[in-house]
């Protein structure tokens, strides 16, 4: 079973940022917080990660509470092609991905 | 930039057939993993192969499922005796080692068992 919690659904008007949030109140030490998203059936798309600082890339930003039980991820001028599920996976080295349900969010024109 | 590849894009089979899904994972990575996803449900873990040899396999990849990297660029997945349940997205991923642990996946292959 997935070791985060994300809510089910979110909707963000276009232009906004999106803020999308997770909790993985068990990660362990030696576990980064990734964030990867799927867009309509097609393959998952690795987005960010971070291990205790907060991180910064070309796609968002990732904002992860110093007990690190929890994070934010962060589309900073969504876009309509940002419509996507987007999934919040705590894991270490070459484990395999273990996918929750996500977070499916909707942008607004 | 690099990105993996699957084909074919789409496989009709009848139940019973041997099918064969084929993915060309990024160049210099090292790790090499199979997906699938049900229509409707999570995507869920199959198979992780390093180093010519599984490494972790999932309880949904039983004695029908096998991998193969048969050469220096190609990873397959064959399904021996196909199951109507096995209609899926199968999604292909590899991983390279140097800073951080990302997977890139492909596009995936969209299996219809009749």
């Amino acid at each position: 079973d997935a070791k985060t919690t994300q809510p089910t659904s979110m909707d963000c008007a276009e232009g906004r940022a999106a803020n999308l949030p997770c909790n993985h109140s068990t990660i362990s030490g030696n576990e980064y917080v990734y964030w990867y998203r799927q867009i309509h059936s097609q393959g998952p798309q690795y987005i960010i990660h971070g291990l205790k600082n907060n991180e910064t890339n070309e796609m968002a930003s990732l904002i992860i509470t110093e007990d690190r039980k929890s994070s934010t991820l962060i589309l900073p001028h969504a876009t309509l092609r940002d419509t996507a599920v987007y999934y919040c996976i705590t894991y270490f080295g070459n484990e395999k991905l273990t996918f929750g349900t996500g977070t499916r969010l909707t942008i607004i024109p | 930039e690099p990105e993996v590849t699957q084909t074919p894009s789409h496989q009709v089979t009848q139940m019973g057939q041997e099918v064969i899904l084929r993915c060309v994972p990024i160049s210099n990575h090292l790790y090499f993993y199979w997906y699938r996803q049900i229509l409707g449900q999570k995507v869920e873990f199959l198979v992780s192969f390093y180093n010519n040899e599984i490494s972790e396999k999932s309880e949904i990849f039983d004695d029908q499922f096998s991998v193969e990297r048969p050469d220096g660029s190609n990873f397959t997945l064959k399904i021996r005796s196909t199951k109507l349940e096995d209609s899926a997205m199968y999604f292909c991923a590899s991983m390279g080692v140097v800073i951080s642990y990302e997977q890139y996946f492909g596009p995936g292959t969209r299996l219809t068992v009749t």
